[in-house]
Order: structure tokens, then sequence, then C-alpha cells
């Protein structure tokens, strides 16, 4: 199985800081990994996909980038609502597997 | 409105049944692949089963497999998990995900609210 880690697991931000989030594959996904927001109770949204495409709607702060084992998520000037806790997920090969998030608080 | 809608879940005693179900609207299920993922209390995302819509191929989680069964009716454009043999490790809240893809997979686009599961004697 691939396993999935990210760093940090918990970042304090202020709004309007720039915020980048890492998340590492165990082996290589290719560009097969989409990022994830959830808020607490409430179902993950999908941000990005193949590691660099902007889910519709999304707003255009959130960017993605890698390939292979090691990937970025960044917000380029973070916002109240982008509080929440955020998942990479590699889809490369069954079994599918989740990050176990980086938490995302107000300084 | 694009929409999945979970129900089915509540608590049962280790070693029973559930069979949670996952209705969905605005969309015709049967195009797309689609997923369970659960996620215990204060826990991560864990992904447990897929059926893939051209042939009804499912996967499963090592955690569930031989316990857990993935199924659809496209009649009632719903997705359904059968659950055997319930641990407590089972409990979670567990979701059901449209794949952006019909086949392989392109990230999950569209979730539910979620059902929650709890196993407890």
């Amino acid at each position: 199985d691939i396993q999935m880690t990210q760093s940090p697991s918990t970042l304090s931000a202020s709004v309007g800081d720039r915020v980048t989030i890492t998340c590492r594959a165990s082996q290589s996904v290719s560009s097969w990994l989409a990022w994830y927001q959830q808020k607490p109770g409430k179902a993950p949204k999908l941000l990005i996909y193949k590691a660099s495409n902007l889910e519709s709607g999304v707003p255009s702060r959130f960017s993605g980038s890698g390939s292979g084992t090691e990937f970025t998520l960044t917000v380029s000037s973070l916002q109240p609502d982008d509080f929440a806790t955020y998942y990479c997920q590699q889809y490369n090969s069954y079994p599918f597997t989740f990050g176990p998030g980086t938490k995302v608080d107000i300084k | 409105e694009v929409q999945l809608v979970e129900s089915g879940g509540g608590l049962e005693q280790p070693g029973r049944s559930l069979r949670l179900s996952c209705a969905a609207s605005g969309f015709t299920l049967n195009n797309y692949v689609m997923h369970w993922v659960r996620q215990a209390p204060g826990m991560g995302l864990e992904w447990v089963s897929s059926i893939r819509w051209n042939n009804g191929a499912t996967v499963y989680a090592d955690s569930v497999k031989g316990r857990f069964t993935i199924s659809r009716d496209n009649a009632k454009n719903s997705l359904y998990l059968q659950m055997n043999s319930l641990r407590a490790e089972d409990t979670a809240l567990y979701y059901c995900a449209k794949d952006k893809a019909g086949s392989g997979s392109s990230g999950f686009d569209i979730w539910g609210q979620g059902t929650m599961v709890t196993v407890s004697s």
C-alpha cells in the first residue's frame, strides 16, 4: 500500500498569509493526487485533482504542484473561510490512501 | 442539484449487520465510479470501497474485505454498503462519494453528508 504523509500536522497562520502544505507518498503516484478541505461537521470538499488542476468553483488562491512522491498545496492569501483541515489523497492505485491531515488554525 | 444522501447508520452490536444506502440525485450514478469513505471520531479519512460503473467491478480495503459488500441499483440511482460481522473499529461516519471519472479515478468531487455507524455492545 502507498503511505501518505503530510507536514506540518498543524499550522497556525493569519489572514493574508501565504500557506504551504507538503504531502509525500511512499512511492510514486505520478500526478494522481487530490487535495481536500474539511471543516468541522462537514464533508470533505475537493480542491485540487491530478496534482495541479483546480476544481470548478474553488477560489484561485488555492494551487497545487508536484509529481511523483512530493506535492504541495499553496494558499496564496489565507482567508477566514480557509481555516480547516486539509487532506491529500493518492488515487494512483488501490487502496486509495489519504494523508493524516493538516489543520490550519488562527494564529 | 447534484447531491448524495446517505442513510442506514445507527447503533449495532459487534458481529451484527447494517446496510447503508446512498441516494444520488442530479446525475446518473451508473456513469461514474462510486466510493465509500469513512472517518472515525476525531480521526482522518479512510477509503473503504469502490465500484466501477462499466463492469461493476468492486475493490475493498483490507480492513473490510470479506465483511463488507458494495453494490448499486441503477433503477433507484442508489449505492449501498452491506456491512456484516461488524467490529468496534468499524465505528465511524460513513460517506459515499462520487468520482469525477467513469473509470479509474480523478478525485472525489461530490460527497454526501455522512451516516454514523456505532458498533458497541
